[in-house]
């Protein structure tokens, strides 16, 4: 079975430009979520989608955005960057998304903005 | 809202040998999951080990086991006949009700040949 996959790996945009990331996950997972990773925060976690819906949101503004399509891929987005937004964004899949579901990460998108 | 903490950033050991990684947490939920992951350098966070909140057992995986006391809100992993593969960032993890994995800041174990 194919892990989780996330598109592109690497990126590197300008101040002000938007982006964004891709995550296929794994065959039958319906929950996808999204984590930002830095060396100053660690993991936080941004939003989490099951079933085309967000059930859960993290602490970040509202320049960051995602969506869950009906085949269980999801993207998100990030509006107006900023030098903060720099960061290793990864994506997982679970079967449900509980808190006893098993998260299978990606291998990561690496954001650089200059 | 809940909270984990590892209080070592760095820690080191001798191949062949034991080393133990701390960690704590807080929570108000009485039903939860609690997590190690291993994120190896370059490589995609695994997980090494997942525990039950209402499970007394502490979990075991081959040389991984973790202890768990409930009361302190601790959960400590354990990797027994340290290999040169286990150097990583390790992270612990809490999931509970609201969907979402909530991470401490990790620690860097380093193994020395």
């Amino acid at each position: 079975k194919a892990g989780v996959t996330q598109t592109p790996r690497y990126l590197i945009k300008t101040r002000g430009q938007q982006v964004t990331l891709s995550c296929s996950p794994i065959s039958g997972h319906r929950s996808v979520s999204w984590y930002q990773q830095t060396p100053g925060q660690g993991l936080q976690f941004l939003f989490e989608y099951f079933s085309e819906t967000q059930r859960n949101k993290g602490n970040f503004p509202g320049r960051f955005s995602g969506r869950q399509f009906s085949n269980s891929r999801s993207e998100m987005n990030v509006s107006t960057l900023e030098l903060g937004d720099s960061a290793l964004y990864l994506c997982a899949s679970a079967l449900e998304g509980q808190g006893h579901n098993e998260q299978f990460f990606g291998p990561g998108t690496r954001l650089t903005v200059l | 809202a809940q909270t984990v903490t590892q209080s070592q950033p760095e820690m080191s050991v001798q191949e062949a040998e034991t080393v133990t990684l701390s960690c704590t947490y807080d929570t108000s939920e009485s039903d939860y999951y609690l997590f190690w992951y291993k994120q190896p350098p370059s490589r995609q966070m695994i997980l090494v080990i997942r525990q039950e909140a209402y499970k007394q057992q502490n979990a075991t995986e081959n040389r991984f086991s973790v202890n768990f006391q409930k009361a302190a809100k601790s959960f400590s992993l354990k990797i027994s006949d340290s290999q040169l593969g286990d150097a990583a960032m390790y992270f612990c993890a809490y999931g509970g009700s609201n969907y979402k994995l909530t991470f401490g800041k990790g620690t860097l174990l380093t193994v020395n040949p």
